[in-house]
């Protein structure tokens, strides 16, 4: 199985400033066939399932604001939020879909400083 | 719009089984994969499984081999997933999320089930 860990655990960000959460994967999951990384980015409010907002490591889902980015390949990877804002306040997962079974990170939790 | 909506919670026995249930609308039902995943209470996301609507084939974790049975009803656009020998560690949110087109695509979860309560108590 590939393991997902997600660094750090939690995390806390002014208002308006930049929040960074890596995730590296114990194997590659670049597939050089495509050029692609089965990597994805959810967020998971208090709640609420989670929702997708990175997929391919770095294509932003319909709807979510440019200020979510996704960047990396092969085994490591981060999700960025340029100016952090009160409703960014979630649990983070990275997940691989690259072989079964599917794997998520730990999660990062992330919060207003 | 996509809609994924799942049965209600549930309480169990050890030893005993649940069925939970996910319902989709809004898009071709038999196009797209419906995975299932759960979460334990304060703990991460595990994939459990997944089932191909068209044709009824399934792919389980080994985690959860010969424990869960995914089935679907293409009449009622409806899957359910059934775990047995239910434990008090089962205990956790049960999701379903569409993945995967059939004709071509990936297992990122593009939609999600609100989630599933399945609570197993003495």
């Amino acid at each position: 199985d590939i393991v997902m860990t997600q660094s750090p655990d939690s995390l806390a960000v002014s208002l308006g400033e930049r929040a960074t959460i890596n995730c590296k994967s114990s194997q590659s999951v670049f597939y050089s066939s495509n050029n692609m990384n089965y990597l994805a980015w959810y967020q998971q409010k208090p709640g609420q399932p989670p929702k997708l907002l990175i997929y391919w490591a770095s294509t932003r889902e319909s709807g979510v604001p440019d200020r979510f980015s996704g960047s990396g390949s092969g085994t490591d990877f981060t999700l960025s939020i340029s100016s952090l804002q009160a409703e960014d306040v979630a649990v983070y997962y990275c997940h691989q879909y690259y072989s079964s079974p599917y794997t998520f990170g730990q999660g990062t939790k992330l919060e207003i400083k | 719009q996509v809609q994924l909506v799942q049965s209600g919670a549930e309480v169990k026995k050890p030893g005993a089984s649940v069925r939970v249930s996910c319902t989709a609308s809004g898009y071709t039902f038999s196009s797209y994969y419906i995975q299932w995943v759960r979460q334990a209470p304060g703990q991460g996301l595990e994939w459990m499984g997944k089932i191909n609507p068209s044709g009824g084939i399934t792919s389980y974790a080994q985690k959860f081999q010969g424990r869960v049975t995914m089935t679907r009803d293409t009449s009622t656009s409806t899957v359910h997933m059934d775990l047995s020998s239910l434990r008090f560690e089962d205990t956790a949110v049960y999701y379903c999320a569409r993945g995967a087109a059939l004709a071509g695509g990936s297992d990122y979860f593009d939609s999600w089930g609100q989630g599933t309560l399945v609570t197993v108590s003495s």
